[in-house]
């Protein structure tokens, strides 16, 4: 069964440091999210992307994010400069066009 | 804008029992609603899912829910659980099947022996 795969699982990095978590969308999937979860938290939209541009973003989604798909497969969020209130399980998910979303199993982040 | 609003943080029910997790909703337009579950230490995956037609909606591992407009609630139950249903369970709408989801706090279903 296709699946949305996520790397690294779990990243340490100091503050102040770029981090770039990586994501492979289920291949004929359109619609790209990213969503994160501070421990013990609801989870949180970020950003939706189609067509090669961002469709929607959230206020979290601020200067410091980025991201990008930068060939066929490929979802990646970027965090420029990392601060300690971004530690927390960032999930890519993906869809087709009318179809659930289906998530990945997540990537820790921890800002120390 | 639509959100969600998950009555209890925490439900604890014995082994076999049966659970009803709540949730509401409020939105201005017709939405599309869903209960994902989350497993210790593992990503979402949906439980089951309404978009339209019949408002009794079965899902997966035994759970369903029911979609009621004049209530905007969202419920989901199951008859009998299994220590295997230990997880937490997160509600959540969108305003179309191409818009993102919008998830609920959750609520952590605690299964007592």
């Amino acid at each position: 069964e296709p699946e949305v795969t996520q790397t690294p699982s779990h990243q340490v990095t100091q503050m102040g440091q770029e981090v770039i978590l990586r994501c492979v969308p289920i291949s004929n999937h359109l619609y790209f999210y990213w969503y994160r979860q501070i421990l013990g938290q609801k989870v949180e939209f970020l950003v939706s992307f189609y067509n090669n541009e961002i469709s929607e973003k959230s206020e979290i989604f601020d200067d410091q994010f980025s991201v990008e798909r930068p060939d066929g497969s490929n979802f990646t969020l970027k965090i420029r400069s990392t601060k300690l209130e971004d530690s927390a399980m960032y999930f890519c998910a993906s869809r087709k066009v009318g179809g659930e979303l289906f998530f990945g199993e997540g990537s820790r982040l921890t800002v120390l | 804008a639509q959100s969600v609003t998950q009555l209890d943080s925490q439900v604890p029910v014995f082994e076999e029992a049966p659970v009803e997790l709540r949730c509401n909703y409020s939105s201005s337009v017709s939405v599309y609603l869903f209960w994902y579950v989350q497993y210790p230490n593992q990503g979402l995956q949906l439980l089951l899912k309404y978009l339209s037609g019949s408002t009794l909606v079965k899902g997966i591992n035994g759970f369903e829910a029911e979609f009621n407009k004049s209530q905007t609630s969202f419920h989901l139950r199951k008859p009998s659980v299994h220590i295997s249903d230990t997880a937490e369970y997160f509600c959540a709408v969108s305003r179309s099947g191409d818009d993102k989801i919008i998830f609920g706090k959750g609520t952590r279903l605690h299964i007592l022996p």
